[in-house]
């Protein structure tokens, strides 16, 4: 299966600062879907934006999807210690929901 | 949130040993589940979609008769690493989608499963 391309594949900021994750996919989505995963943990599902829509915010998330352009992007503001994790785009094949296909993934370190 | 656990969350076994890995919907009922796999600071490549009640449906590549999988309830599913050998170490992620009143449902993932093979 074809993966979708992240970018930066690490991204290092101050505590405070705001991270940009980006995002680009091959095939035609139903839906988009941003997930993180603490090291050696499981994912969380953060948020999901489908094909119709061009941006959603959660809380300190906002997210971006182009369609025409075939990528999607993440913005996490004022961010935070915690905020430390890898970052992964998925999207949604088909009308099989919940067969997703990941991103390569963004390590964000967020320093304090 | 809905909850998925699985077991064991880390296990290390000699080559040529077989591993059974479950998963396990806890609050809700899951007719369907997926199994991922992920290398050390990679992706997650899904393995298969398990359907309870009837076979899975494997990925490209995926080896069926290597990576058994059994979805005898709505709340279990189960990934046997058959013969296993050091280059099936990896972290194995299953997730669960609830059965919903109306609409496609959310997605819960498991905490993962880290196999060791020696």
């Amino acid at each position: 299966s074809q993966q979708g391309e992240e970018d930066p594949q690490a991204l290092s900021i101050q505590e405070g600062e705001n991270a940009t994750m980006n995002c680009s996919y091959k095939t035609s989505i139903n839906n988009l879907q941003w997930y993180r995963q603490n090291s050696g943990r499981g994912l969380v599902h953060l948020i999901l934006i489908r094909s119709n829509e061009r941006e959603k915010h959660s809380g300190r998330l906002r997210v971006t999807l182009d369609t025409s352009k075939k990528s999607s992007s993440l913005l996490i503001t004022a961010s935070r210690a915690a905020d430390t994790a890898s970052y992964f785009c998925a999207s949604g094949r088909g009308t099989s929901y919940g067969k997703l296909t990941f991103g390569q993934g963004t390590i964000l370190t967020v320093h304090p | 949130g809905a909850v998925v656990s699985q077991h064991p969350s880390w296990v290390i076994c000699k080559s040529g040993t077989s591993v059974k890995i479950e998963c396990r919907s806890l609050d809700f009922q899951a007719t369907t589940m997926f199994w991922y796999r992920q290398f050390p600071k990679q992706s997650l490549m899904l393995m298969a979609t398990s359907n309870e009640g009837s076979k899975a449906t494997y990925e490209q590549g995926v080896e069926k008769d290597k990576f058994l999988i059994n979805h005898a309830s709505l709340t279990l599913s189960t990934l046997t690493v058959t013969s296993a050998h050091p280059e099936d170490s990896s972290f194995y992620i299953c997730s669960a989608r609830d059965i919903p009143v109306q609409g496609a449902g959310e997605l819960f993932f498991g905490e993962g499963s880290r196999l060791t093979v020696l």
